[in-house]
């Protein structure tokens, strides 16, 4: 089992929020940076948010990310059909030596 | 452009060994960490090994540990992973991402298109 948890799913209609959680604990979240991955069936990961909020040059400001504590959150505004796709959250684990992903959750746009 | 791409992968029977590479290109490689992350089919993303820019750091996940091994030639601008004792579990879709710069948080910002590796009899 994963080290960070995700809901294995979330939806909303068009042009609604959606929100995915990201629970880890003092070893990851609570004390590295989070990032957040976005893969579509049958091609790589795509850098999303990285250290908590920071967006890539390319990635539209619809996406958003947030930390409080030991959780994390990405934030998907202005819902769109092309947004479906699994969600990865990521951090070190510096007790682990070691990155860990959450083990994803499939965003369905209704 | 910058990019990273593997080679290598393929079928393996259990117990065998197999060499991945990852070719870089667009950046200056020697400033940054590179990774292995691999995808199991149907499953999520584990991430399976690090080093860092000058190779001083090495991290690997403890279902790897003992039997894979990370290394890179910043005069080549490629990173490999020596699989040995390969196991049915280790099939999987293997990707090379890069880190981004120190300072930002660890992460992995360009990936590869990755490889297949598949361990079976």
């Amino acid at each position: 089992q994963s080290v960070l948890t995700q809901p294995p799913s979330v939806s909303a209609a068009p042009g609604q929020q959606a929100t995915i959680s990201c629970s880890g604990s003092s070893s990851n979240i609570g004390k590295n940076s989070v990032s957040w991955y976005q893969q579509f069936p049958g091609t790589a990961p795509i850098l999303l948010i990285y250290d908590i909020n920071k967006r890539p040059l390319g990635i539209p400001d619809r996406f958003s990310g947030s930390k409080s504590g030991t959780s994390a959150t990405l934030g998907i505004t202005g819902l769109q059909t092309g947004d479906e796709a699994d969600y990865y959250c990521g951090a070190w684990d510096s007790s682990l030596n070691a990155y860990v992903f959450g083990v994803g959750t499939k965003v369905t746009v209704l | 452009e910058v990019q990273v791409v593997e080679s290598g992968g393929g079928l393996v029977k259990p117990g065998g060994s197999l060499r991945l590479s990852c070719a870089a290109s667009g950046f200056t490689f020697s400033d940054y960490s590179m990774n292995w992350v691999r995808q199991a089919p149907g499953k999520g993303l584990e991430w399976v090994s690090s080093v860092s820019a000058s190779s001083f750091f090495i991290y690997y996940a403890e279902s790897v540990m003992g039997r894979f091994t990370i290394s890179r030639d910043n005069a080549k601008n490629s990173v490999d992973l020596e699989m040995n004792s390969l196991r049915a579990d280790d099939t999987a879709v293997y990707y090379c991402a890069k880190a981004p710069p120190p300072g930002g948080g660890y992460a992995f910002d360009i990936w590869g298109q990755g490889t297949m590796v598949t361990v079976s009899s």
